[in-house]
């Protein structure tokens, strides 16, 4: 079964930097997609950003972007310019290419931002 | 587009009663997920749907907890009896295919405490 790591539970930045949150995961699998969803106080789950294993090329969505290392497995998310409407709990997910459609998540990293 | 829209958004119940969530899943979305968060164990999936039909229930944790979709825009998860430790928040998400295809969107949940 595959399972996804956030090993920082929390985190926190000034506003206007930049800041990087770790995710790694285990699968056997070659072909998948992994996501970053940001859950503010509201608590609704918002997508931020998805990567398919497949491309190579790191996916980026205006301020937040991935490091995908698929070797390592590991895809962190870096947020640039950091801003108060960052503020949130962010979960890594994971899902199968093919197949069963459930999302597996790590178990977040809550991110501060300081003014 | 209304968003997935779930009731109540707090319920507030005793011990051995009868609890049912609802969601109304985003028009045309196939897909369609229960999913609940703790502290202790994170998001997990409980059961998805597509088209109306169950296709994966091993989610739900024993035979107390059921789930319908009887058509397209409505689905139920029950708890009968419920106990303390169903206190969590509940969370129902819908996709238009497959949740690597196309975005999960996620209702606002409902917390759910059990005295």
């Amino acid at each position: 079964a595959q399972t996804v790591t956030q090993s920082q539970p929390e985190m926190s930045v000034q506003e206007a930097e930049t800041v990087t949150l770790s995710c790694t995961y285990d699968t056997s699998e070659s072909d998948y997609y992994l996501f970053w969803y940001k859950q503010p106080p509201s608590r609704q789950m918002i997508l931020v950003i998805r990567q398919e294993a497949y491309k190579q090329q790191n996916a980026t969505e205006n301020r937040f972007s991935v490091n995908f290392q698929k070797a390592a497995k590991s895809f962190s998310l870096k947020i640039s310019d950091s801003q108060l409407g960052d503020a949130a709990m962010y979960f890594c997910a994971y899902r199968s290419w093919g197949g069963a459609q459930k999302l597996v998540f790590g178990q977040g990293t809550r991110l501060t931002i300081n003014p | 587009d209304a968003g997935v829209i779930q009731s109540p958004r707090h319920e507030v119940t005793e011990m051995g009663q009868e609890v049912t969530l609802r969601c109304k899943p985003i028009s045309g979305h196939d897909y369609l997920f229960w999913y609940r968060q703790t502290m202790m164990r994170g998001l997990e999936l409980l059961i998805y749907f597509n088209n109306n039909v169950p296709i994966d229930d091993s989610g739900m944790p024993e035979d107390r907890f059921s789930a319908k979709m009887p058509n397209a825009s409505f689905s139920t998860l029950k708890i009968q009896p419920s106990e303390p430790r169903d206190s969590a928040v509940y969370f129902c998400a819908s996709s238009l295919w497959g949740p690597g295809d196309s975005p999960l969107h996620f209702g606002n949940g409902t917390r759910l405490t059990v005295t």
